[in-house]
């Protein structure tokens, strides 16, 4: 069955640097999504991206869909502290979205 | 825009007991709500996926007879845990996706609070 699995697992940050977190799927996905999830708190959904090849950006966030359709990425720059959190991506195919196991940021002033 | 309320937010109780979970959309109406169960520091395991007005359909290895998915209205679905017992204990957390009818997996999914279910 469809796997989409997440690295790092864990990113520990110094503030002001940026970092990246890298999905892959085992099957070519639809499209792909990118949940957000603070500390204590429910995933908050970020953003979609549907076509091959395809980079949106929110701010200090770029988030990249690989031209096979398979992998995606999420790069942050000058990572601040309100970045703290596990991001998820999660990957439509075989109709069902599949969750990553999600990268869990931590950050130090 | 767009809040979904899950309800309760924790629940402790004895093995054997039946618990039921409220999930409920808010301000829109959610064609379809999903059932997840989250392990700590682990990803969100989809249990099941249910329509308004139709039976859900569970994922491979979630007992249907053990999770009762109901989803009477289209801002409402509850899932109940039958006779839990103590490997039941679990986060649970509701997500919906709506109101554009179609494909729901196009559609980002919002997400409740979660319950955080214990059993002794």
């Amino acid at each position: 069955g469809q796997q989409v699995m997440q690295i790092p697992q864990y990113q520990h940050v110094q503030e002001g640097e940026d970092f990246t977190t890298y999905c892959n799927s085992s099957t070519t996905l639809s499209n792909i999504q990118w949940y957000k999830q603070r500390p204590g708190g429910h995933p908050v959904f970020l953003i979609q991206l549907v076509k091959s090849g395809e980079v949106k950006k929110q701010k200090r966030l770029t988030f990249q869909f690989g031209e096979a359709k398979k992998n995606s990425s999420l790069h942050i720059t000058a990572t601040q502290t309100t970045d703290v959190g596990t991001y998820f991506c999660a990957g439509l195919g075989d109709y069902k979205l599949s969750f990553g196991a999600g990268t869990t940021v931590t950050v130090r002033a | 825009g767009a809040v979904v309320s899950q309800h309760p937010s924790r629940v402790i109780c004895k093995s054997g007991t039946s618990v039921k979970i409220e999930c409920r959309s808010l301000d829109f109406q959610a064609t379809t709500m999903f059932w997840y169960r989250q392990f700590p520091k682990q990803s969100l395991m989809l249990m099941a996926t249910s329509n308004e007005g139709s039976k859900a359909t569970y994922e491979q290895g979630v007992e249907k007879d053990k999770f009762l998915i109901n989803h009477a209205s289209l801002t409402l679905s509850t899932l109940t845990v039958t006779s839990a017992h103590p490997e039941d204990s679990s986060f649970y957390i509701c997500s919906a996706t709506g109101p554009n009818p179609g494909y729901f997996s196009n559609q980002p999914q919002h997400f409740g609070d979660g319950t955080r279910l214990s059993i002794l």
